[in-house]
């Protein structure tokens, strides 16, 4: 099973800043990478797949990056409406697995 | 537009069953793959089971392999996660999800919103 360990747990952040999330994997899951956001109460929502595709609808200012091992979400410049928990998910291989997730919280 | 309501959650004593339904709306149901998720109450995420558009291929999580059964009506636009032997540990919110193509492989989108399952004496 591929290990998704995402850092830091918590990042508090204001509006206006730029945020980094990471996600590392126990080996290489190629390009089959993916980010979804989870608001309180709500369902997840698919933000970026395959490393860096924008899912539909989702803003400019959530990019991602990386390869093989090594991935990076960032929100160039946080709304109030990003606040929420971040999750990387891996399809190269079953089970299919995601990180324990990351809470982006207001400072 | 594309929806999915899961249903048939609520209390559950352990090592009982349980059948929860997905109905699905704005789209062809029978050319995606399927998906449960779930998610204990103030925890990550994990997944569980998906399903080719055409039943083709299965797949389980090895927390729920012998235990849940992942089928698909398309008659009715309806994926259904059959839970038996239930356990404490099974309490959570249960989340179906569509795959972006007819393999179960592809990624999440879109969620549904939930089924609360609470397995208790």
């Amino acid at each position: 099973e591929i290990v998704l360990t995402q850092s830091p747990g918590t990042l508090s952040s204001s509006p206006g800043e730029r945020v980094t999330l990471s996600c590392r994997a126990s080996q290489s899951v190629s390009s089959h990478l993916a980010w979804h956001q989870q608001k309180p109460g709500q369902a997840p929502r698919l933000l970026i797949y395959d490393v860096s595709k924008r899912a539909t609808g989702i803003p400019a200012r959530f990019s991602g990056s990386g390869s093989g091992t090594d991935f990076t979400l960032t929100i160039s410049s946080l709304e109030p409406e990003d606040f929420a928990v971040y999750y990387c998910q891996q399809r190269i291989s079953w089970p299919l697995t995601f990180g324990g997730g990351t809470k982006v919280e207001i400072k | 537009q594309v929806q999915l309501v899961e249903s048939g959650g609520g209390v559950v004593q352990p090592g009982r069953s349980l059948r929860l339904s997905c109905v699905a709306s704005g789209f062809i149901f029978s050319n995606y793959g399927m998906h449960w998720v779930r998610q204990a109450p103030g925890k990550g995420l994990e997944w569980l089971a998906v399903i080719w558009h055409d039943g083709s291929e299965i797949n389980y999580a090895d927390s729920v392999k012998g235990r849940f059964t992942i089928s698909r009506e398309d008659s009715k636009n309806t994926l259904y996660l059959q839970m038996s032997s239930l356990r404490a540990e099974d309490t959570a919110i249960y989340y179906c999800a569509k795959a972006m193509s007819p393999q179960g492989w592809d990624w999440f989108d879109p969620w549904g919103q939930g089924t609360l399952v609470t397995v208790s004496s």
